[in-house]
């Protein structure tokens, strides 16, 4: 089955600290992962996409097949990373992404 | 710059009453979809639509519709609104084919509550 799970509901770092937010994927097919955010009160947006192997803000993602992991990092986080993060995973045949479960980060000052 | 409105910010509804929710989106894409947000859960998809008139059931689609009449407008429908349907609802939208194919623009949701 094509699952998402991303094991921390919530997260706390400090400020100037590194920060990693963990995404497990179960698929059989070829991935294709994204990173979307929420800002309070703001509407969820893209922030990265695997394939694109940019750096966003400041994040990073790495696609690991062997682990079927996709974690989420920055060297230093900054106050304004505070938000809710899903990642999702695109189902090509269907068109659709299957989000995971959602972490809240909170930096702290 | 793309746009995704929903017709409500805050709905409050009594159970029982059959509940509209509407969804436009400016740039002509093909695909649509309703989701439900709910903390713990993270979004989980209800229904989606890749064109006119057509329709696919997604993860959680019990006791929901939808409705694609125009390839705009997306609309989710609760015949009869249950306390359990209390959520924040959340649009969609994303292009079939091309370079922007891959992001998936979002609503700015609906948060129902269900008395």
């Amino acid at each position: 089955a094509q699952r998402v799970t991303q094991p921390e509901k919530l997260l706390s770092v400090f400020k100037g600290a590194p920060v990693e937010l963990k995404c497990n994927y179960s698929y059989s097919g070829s991935p294709e992962l994204f990173w979307y955010v929420q800002y309070s009160r703001q509407r969820l947006q893209l922030l990265l996409r695997h394939i694109s192997r940019e750096s966003i803000k400041g994040f990073t993602a790495d696609l690991n097949k062997g682990e079927t992991s996709f974690h989420l990092k920055k060297p230093f986080a900054q106050e304004e990373d505070s938000a809710m993060y899903y990642c999702a995973l695109l189902l090509g045949g269907a068109q659709k992404l299957v989000f995971g479960q959602g972490t809240r980060l909170t930096i702290n000052p | 710059d793309v746009k995704v409105t929903q017709s409500s910010r805050y709905l409050v509804k009594r159970t029982g009453e059959k509940v509209f929710l509407e969804c436009v989106q400016d740039m002509d894409h093909e695909n649509m979809f309703w989701y439900r947000q709910d903390p713990g859960l993270g979004l989980r998809l209800i229904y989606f639509s890749y064109d006119v008139k057509m329709k696919e059931k997604g993860d959680i689609p019990e006791g929901y519709s939808v409705s694609r009449e125009k390839k705009e407008r997306f609309s989710l429908i609760l015949e009869s609104a249950s306390t359990n349907q209390t959520s924040m609802y959340l649009c969609a939208s994303r292009p079939m084919w091309g370079i922007l194919s891959y992001e998936q623009y979002f609503g700015p949701g609906t948060r129902l509550t269900v008395t």
